[in-house]
């Protein structure tokens, strides 16, 4: 099975700090991908990335910035939390003409 | 970016009651994905359409693409609890979700 990991389940944060989530897929996928999900939003893209060293833009990076030095690794950065990036943040990895999978999440909070 | 309408946003049924959430976009897809997740869970992936006028069937889930693959459609027949959760379509070529619909089973 397909095994995307993301580093913490549950994050709480100051405003202004820099934020780091991190997260690792174990089947030698392609693309990587960032989303955050809001109540009434649904799931938005972030950045996504679909090799080493390779990112774009989703619909909102603003306030984000991503760094995937290896293949199984994607990071995504907040420069300088905000209190409107409270969400919910979920990794994801697929190879080209299969499934995307998904990581457990990471529920943000900044205060 | 491109948006892919997903309706109902919510639907309540009865347990035995069919299900259907429908997906459509105003410009023609190269193939489009389902995915369930569950209340405080994460997506799973359901299932992968590509070709025109494509039906998938996985036990009493039905999948079809339209034929002119611009809009797609999940039915469950006779939805039991363990359906509760939120369906998602997502348009691959353009990497957007549909807004979801939740879906609630009452015993």
């Amino acid at each position: 099975d397909v095994k995307v990991t993301q580093s913490s389940r549950y994050l709480v944060k100051r405003t202004g700090e820099k934020v780091f989530l991190e997260c690792v897929q174990d089947m030698d996928h392609e693309n990587m991908f960032w989303y955050r999900q809001d109540p009434g939003l649904g799931l938005r893209l972030i950045y996504f990335s679909y090799d080493v060293k390779m990112k774009e833009k989703g619909d909102i990076p603003e306030g984000y910035s991503v760094s995937r030095e290896k293949k199984e690794r994607f990071s995504l950065i907040l420069e300088s939390a905000s209190t409107n990036q409270t969400s919910m943040y979920l990794c994801a990895s697929s190879q080209t003409g299969t499934g995307t999978f998904f990581g457990q999440g990471t529920r943000l909070t900044v205060v | 970016g491109q948006q892919v309408m997903q309706i109902p946003q919510y639907q309540h049924v009865q347990e035995g009651e069919d299900f259907t959430t429908y997906c459509n976009s105003s410009t023609t897809l190269s193939n489009i994905q389902w995915y369930k997740q569950r209340p405080g869970g994460h997506p799973v992936f359901l299932i992968q359409l590509v070709k025109s006028g494509e039906v998938k069937k996985q036990k009493r889930l039905t999948f079809q693409f339209g034929e002119a693959k611009k809009n797609s459609s999940l039915h469950i027949t006779a939805t039991q609890t363990t359906d509760v959760g939120t369906y998602f379509c997502w348009a691959l070529g353009k990497l957007v979700f549909g807004a979801g619909t939740i879906l609630r089973v009452k015993s």
